[in-house]
C-alpha cells in the first residue's frame, strides 16, 4: 500500500535559518504529492503540491520538487520566520487502479519551532 | 465565503454515549472525508464518500458511522463502540479529480470524560 515517511522532529531553528524537512514515499503508479501545514488548534491548510515527476510546488517561500527517481518530496525554505512555527505534513494521493477520488495518505508530521 | 464548516469545535462525551460531529461544505465538491488525528501519528482516514448516498470505510472505521444524504453534508457519529474516541477530528472535501487538492475544515476536538 501507499506510505509516507517524514523526518522526525521536532525541528528547532533560529529565524532566517535554512529549513529542510525530508519526505519520502512508497506508492504504485504516479501519485500526487502535497505539503500541508497545521497551526496550533487549527485544521490543515494546503501549502504546496506537485502532480507529476519533476514538478516544483512553491508557496510563501517554501518549495518542494517531486523526485520520482528518489521517491522524495522534500520541503525547503531559505529563510524561516517565527510565524512559520507549525506542524508540517507530507501527503500523497494515489492514482493507482484508475482511482479518481484519491484518498490522502499522510506522514506523521514534523513540528517546526522557529525562535527569534 | 466558500469553505468547510465543522461543529462543534469542542465536545465532551461521557462514556457510553454516541455523539455526532457535523461537517458542511458549500464548495460543491463530490467527495468528502473524515480523518482522525492523534499526537505523533499523523492523520488516519475513518470514512470517505465519493457521491451522495454512497460511502466507504477507511483505515479505522470501527466504532464510527456516517451518512451522506446531501452533497453538502457528511456527519460523523462516534459510537460507544469506539474504544478510544478522544482525538481531533478533521473533515475534508475535494472535487472529483485525482490531482485536485483536498480541503480541510477547522476540526473538532472530542474528549471523553
Amino acid at each position: 500500500g501507499n506510505s509516507v515517511t517524514q523526518m522526525e522532529g521536532p525541528v528547532t531553528l533560529s529565524e532566517e535559518a535554512f529549513l529542510t524537512i525530508n519526505c519520502t514515499y512508497t506508492a504504485t503508479g504516479y501519485p500526487s504529492l502535497f505539503w500541508y501545514v497545521q497551526y496550533p488548534g487549527e485544521g490543515l491548510q494546503l501549502l504546496l503540491k506537485a502532480t507529476k515527476a519533476d514538478d516544483k510546488g512553491s508557496n510563501k517561500g517554501f518549495e518542494a520538487t517531486y523526485r520520482k527517481e528518489t521517491t522524495s518530496f522534500h520541503l525547503e525554505k531559505g529563510s524561516v520566520q517565527v510565524s512559520d512555527s507549525a506542524v508540517y505534513f507530507c501527503a500523497l494521493k494515489g492514482n493507482a487502479g484508475g482511482t479518481s477520488y484519491g484518498k490522502l495518505t499522510f506522514g506523521q508530521g514534523t513540528i517546526l519551532t522557529v525562535h527569534p | 465565503d466558500g469553505g468547510i464548516t465543522q461543529s462543534p469545535k469542542y465536545l465532551f462525551r461521557k462514556e457510553g454515549q454516541n455523539v455526532t460531529l457535523s461537517c458542511e461544505q458549500n464548495l460543491n465538491h463530490d467527495a468528502m472525508y473524515w480523518y482522525r488525528q492523534d499526537p505523533g501519528q499523523g492523520l488516519r482516514l475513518i470514512y470517505y464518500s465519493q457521491i451522495v448516498n454512497d460511502f466507504q470505510k477507511g483505515d479505522i472505521a470501527e466504532g464510527y458511522s456516517v451518512s451522506r444524504e446531501k452533497k453538502e453534508s457528511f456527519p460523523l457519529t462516534v459510537t460507544s463502540a469506539q474504544k478510544n474516541p478522544t482525538a481531533f477530528y478533521l473533515c475534508a472535501s475535494s472535487p472529483p479529480n485525482s490531482g485536485n487538492t483536498i480541503y480541510f475544515g477547522e476540526g473538532s476536538w472530542l474528549t471523553v470524560v
